[in-house]
C-alpha cells in the first residue's frame, strides 16, 4: 500500500504571500490530521480532518486554515506569511479506529523570507 | 510545563549497547501512547503503539508504559548505526476532543558509533 504523500516536498515563498500544501492519506484512511514541526517548538498539532469535516484544532492564528476532500485528501493554507511559519508541515493519517494510529508523510518544508 | 518531556540529548552509544530512552508526561487522560523514529530530512516513522500501561516487544524494540508514575520508555537492544535517528514519544487521551491529535515530546538525538 503507498503510503502518505505530500506535495510540495519544498517551498520557498517570502512574507506576506500565502501557501497551499496537499497531503494525500493512505488509501482507505478517513482522518487526515497536520502538524508544523521547528527546532524550537517541536511538533505542534494543526488539525485533523474526517469525513470532510474539521473535527479538532490546535492553538495556532486563523491564518493557518484546511480542509478535506470526499476522496480525503486534504489541504491547508497559510496566508499572510511571516518568517516565524518557516517549519517543516507534516500530514498524518489514520484509520481513526481506536487510537487511531498515525503514519506520517515525508513533510513540505517551508522556507520564508 | 510541556504535557510530554524528552530529554534532548544528544545521546551517543557504541554499537551493540543497549538504549534506554524516556518521557514523562502530566496529561492523566492519556490512554495511548507511540514512539516514533525520524531520520534526518524525513517524515516520523512509527516504531511502537502501546495502549495503557505494560510493555511490547518488537523484534530489538521494547515499549514499557508506566500510567502510575507517568512514565514512557523505549529499549533498543544490540542497538545499530542505523538506529541513529530522533526519537519521538507521543500521547492521546481517548476523549472526544482529542480527534487526531498527538502531543509529542521534543525528541532524542540518537547516535550509533561503530
Amino acid at each position: 500500500k503507498a503510503g502518505v504523500t505530500q506535495t510540495p516536498r519544498y517551498l520557498i515563498k517570502t512574507r506576506g504571500q500565502q501557501v497551499t500544501l496537499s497531503c494525500s492519506p493512505i488509501s482507505g484512511h478517513r482522518s487526515v490530521s497536520w502538524y508544523q514541526q521547528t527546532p524550537g517548538q517541536g511538533l505542534q498539532f494543526l488539525f485533523e480532518y474526517f469525513s470532510e469535516t474539521q473535527r479538532n484544532k490546535g492553538n495556532f492564528p486563523g491564518r493557518f486554515s484546511g480542509r478535506q476532500f470526499s476522496n480525503s485528501r486534504s489541504e491547508m493554507n497559510v496566508s499572510t506569511l511571516e518568517l516565524g511559519d518557516s517549519a517543516l508541515y507534516l500530514c498524518a493519517s489514520s484509520t481513526d479506529r481506536g487510537g487511531g494510529t498515525q503514519y506520517f508523510g515525508p513533510g513540505t518544508r517551508l522556507l520564508v523570507l | 510545563q510541556k504535557e510530554v518531556e524528552q530529554d534532548p540529548g544528544p545521546l551517543s552509544v557504541p554499537e551493540g549497547a543497549i538504549v534506554s530512552l524516556n518521557c514523562t508526561y502530566s496529561n492523566s487522560a492519556f490512554q495511548y501512547f507511540m514512539w516514533y523514529r525520524q531520520y534526518s530530512r524525513k517524515g516520523p516513522e512509527l516504531l511502537m503503539y502501546t495502549y495503557s500501561s505494560g510493555n511490547k516487544e518488537d523484534g530489538r524494540f521494547t515499549a514499557q508504559v508506566d500510567k502510575s508514575s507517568k512514565y514512557i520508555s523505549l529499549f533498543i537492544r544490540d542497538s545499530q548505526p542505523s538506529d541513529s535517528a530522533t526519537y519521538l514519544c507521543a500521547g492521546r487521551d481517548a476523549g472526544g476532543t482529542s480527534y487526531g491529535k498527538l502531543t509529542f515530546g521534543q525528541g532524542t538525538i540518537l547516535t550509533v558509533h561503530p
